[in-house]
C-alpha cells in the first residue's frame, strides 16, 4: 500500500543544532506540506512544495527550509534549533484540490 | 481570506451521549470541508467531507451537511462510545488551492 512515512518519530537535540526531520510518500503526489502542532494553535503550515524544485513558505517558515528534488521526499531542516521549535511536525500529501491530504505519524522534536 | 472557527474543548461527554462539534467558515468560491480525526500518539486521518453544497459526509456513525446558508458543517453522531475520545479538525480548501485551511482542534473525552 502507498504510504507516507516521517523519520525519525522522536528526537531531542540542543539548542542551536541542526535538524532534519524526513517524509517520504509513496503515492507519488506532487503536493506536499509540513505543519507544526502545538496546544492551542492548532495546525499552522510551515512549508509546502507543488512539484520538483518547487518550495513555498508558509505562515511559520522563519526557521525552516525545505528542498524537493524529487516527488517523493520533502524534508524540513531546522537551521539552528530553538527551544519555541519544540513541537510535533507533521508530514501530508495532497493529490487534487477537493480530495483529501494524507498525514504522516508525526515527528515529536525536542528541543533543549 | 478564507478561514474555520470550530468550538473550542474539551467536551467531555457520557457514553451513548448525542454529540454535536460547530464549525463555521468563511470563503470564497466554492470550498470543500472535511473533518479529519486525530487519536492520541497518531496522525491526523480523514473522517468524512464533503465538496459541494447540501452535501452529507458519513462516517463510522458521523455525519456533517454542508450548508453554504449558514457556512456550517457541524459535526454530529447520534451515540458516542469511549472509543470516539479524539481530536477533531474542521477544515476547508479553496476551490482552486491545494492548500488546506485548519479549524483549532476540539478535543472530545467521552467517559463510560
Amino acid at each position: 500500500d502507498a504510504e507516507i512515512t516521517q523519520s525519525p518519530r522522536h528526537k531531542i537535540t540542543e539548542t542551536g543544532r541542526q535538524v532534519t526531520l524526513a517524509c517520504h510518500q509513496t503515492w507519488n503526489h506532487n503536493n506536499m506540506f509540513w505543519y507544526r502542532q502545538d496546544l492551542g494553535h492548532g495546525l499552522r503550515l510551515i512549508h509546502y512544495s507543488y512539484g520538483v524544485q518547487d518550495t513555498n513558505k508558509g505562515e511559520v517558515s522563519d526557521g525552516y527550509s525545505v528542498s524537493r528534488s524529487n516527488t517523493e521526499d520533502l524534508p524540513l531542516t531546522l537551521e539552528s534549533a530553538a527551544s519555541s521549535q519544540t513541537s510535533v511536525y507533521f508530514c501530508a500529501t495532497r493529490p487534487e484540490t477537493n480530495t483529501e491530504a494524507f498525514f504522516g505519524q508525526g515527528t515529536r522534536l525536542t528541543v533543549v | 481570506g478564507n478561514s474555520v472557527t470550530q468550538m473550542e474543548g474539551p467536551v467531555t461527554l457520557s457514553e451513548e451521549a448525542f454529540l454535536t462539534i460547530n464549525c463555521t467558515y468563511t470563503a470564497t468560491g466554492y470550498p470543500s470541508l472535511f473533518w479529519y480525526v486525530q487519536y492520541p500518539g497518531e496522525g491526523l486521518q480523514l473522517l468524512l467531507k464533503a465538496t459541494k453544497a447540501d452535501d452529507k459526509g458519513s462516517n463510522k456513525g458521523f455525519e456533517a451537511t454542508y450548508r453554504k446558508e449558514t457556512t456550517s458543517f457541524h459535526l454530529e453522531k447520534g451515540s458516542v462510545q469511549v472509543s470516539d475520545s479524539a481530536v477533531y479538525f474542521c477544515a476547508l480548501s479553496g476551490d482552486s488551492n491545494y492548500q488546506l485551511i485548519w479549524g483549532a482542534g476540539t478535543k472530545l473525552i467521552i467517559k463510560p
